[in-house]
């Protein structure tokens, strides 16, 4: 079964406007954690954001934010007021375990967002 | 900056020939280190944990005698393609955490093979 699911192969957003980027994941280890990465066309992984199991609130950095809904397992990422530089493939991950274990990343399969000027 | 360098970021080789790619965390130690390959349009899929001091651990289906990891150091972890086939041609990409920091998974930029 898939661990890291994101259903949305490739979205559309207007430049300014906000877009939600959906996935869902599978555990059951009550420890984990939730990230999201920005790949550009260059290919480098570059972190977005960061959401721990236990953490109470909702993770923001700046334009992104999670939106961390632990009963229905998904961790949508939000990114307000787009530029045309957020385009670029976006990937949800998963490591399961404690924080402090150096745990593998496990990814969904992306979504190619694509912001219109 | 970047925290996790990888080396090279382009590498073009013949068939049958072998190819080293370096992954080095510049300011911190990584015990563990993530070797991962990416097929164009793709999601990336875990090759190898890389271990200091200790043998690799590989995910099923991924050939240890050709997929060659050596973790020597704490700030390093190679991987070398060994008798390189067109079908190896692939993007690659390395990761290490600084635990110490707590920070979360640091990625090298890529290394882009090409066999022919």
């Amino acid at each position: 079964a898939q661990k890291i699911t994101q259903t949305q192969p490739g979205m559309f957003v207007q430049e300014k406007e906000a877009v939600t980027l959906d996935c869902t994941y599978d555990t059951s280890d009550p420890s984990y954690g939730l990230f999201w990465y920005k790949q550009p066309s260059s290919g480098e992984m570059i972190f977005l954001i960061y959401q721990g199991s236990y953490d109470q609130q909702n993770a923001t950095e700046g334009r992104y934010s999670l939106n961390f809904q632990k009963a229905r397992k998904s961790a949508n990422l939000v990114i307000s007021a787009s530029q045309l530089g957020d385009s670029a493939m976006y990937f949800c991950a998963m490591r399961e375990g404690l924080q402090n274990a150096g745990n593998m990343l496990t990814f969904g399969g992306g979504t190619r967002l694509m912001v219109k000027p | 900056g970047a925290v996790v360098s990888q080396h090279p970021s382009r590498v073009i080789c013949k068939s049958g020939t072998s190819v080293k790619i370096e992954c080095r965390s510049l300011d911190f130690q990584a015990t563990t280190m993530f070797w991962y390959r990416q097929f164009p349009k793709q999601s990336l899929m875990l090759m190898a944990t890389s271990n200091e001091g200790s043998k690799a651990t590989y995910e099923q289906g991924v050939e240890k005698d050709k997929f060659l990891i050596n973790h020597a150091s704490l700030t390093l972890s190679t991987l070398t393609v060994t008798s390189a086939h067109p079908e190896d041609s692939s993007f690659y990409i390395c990761s290490a955490r600084d635990l110490k920091r707590g920070s979360p998974l640091h990625f090298g930029n890529g290394t882009r093979l090409t066999v022919t």
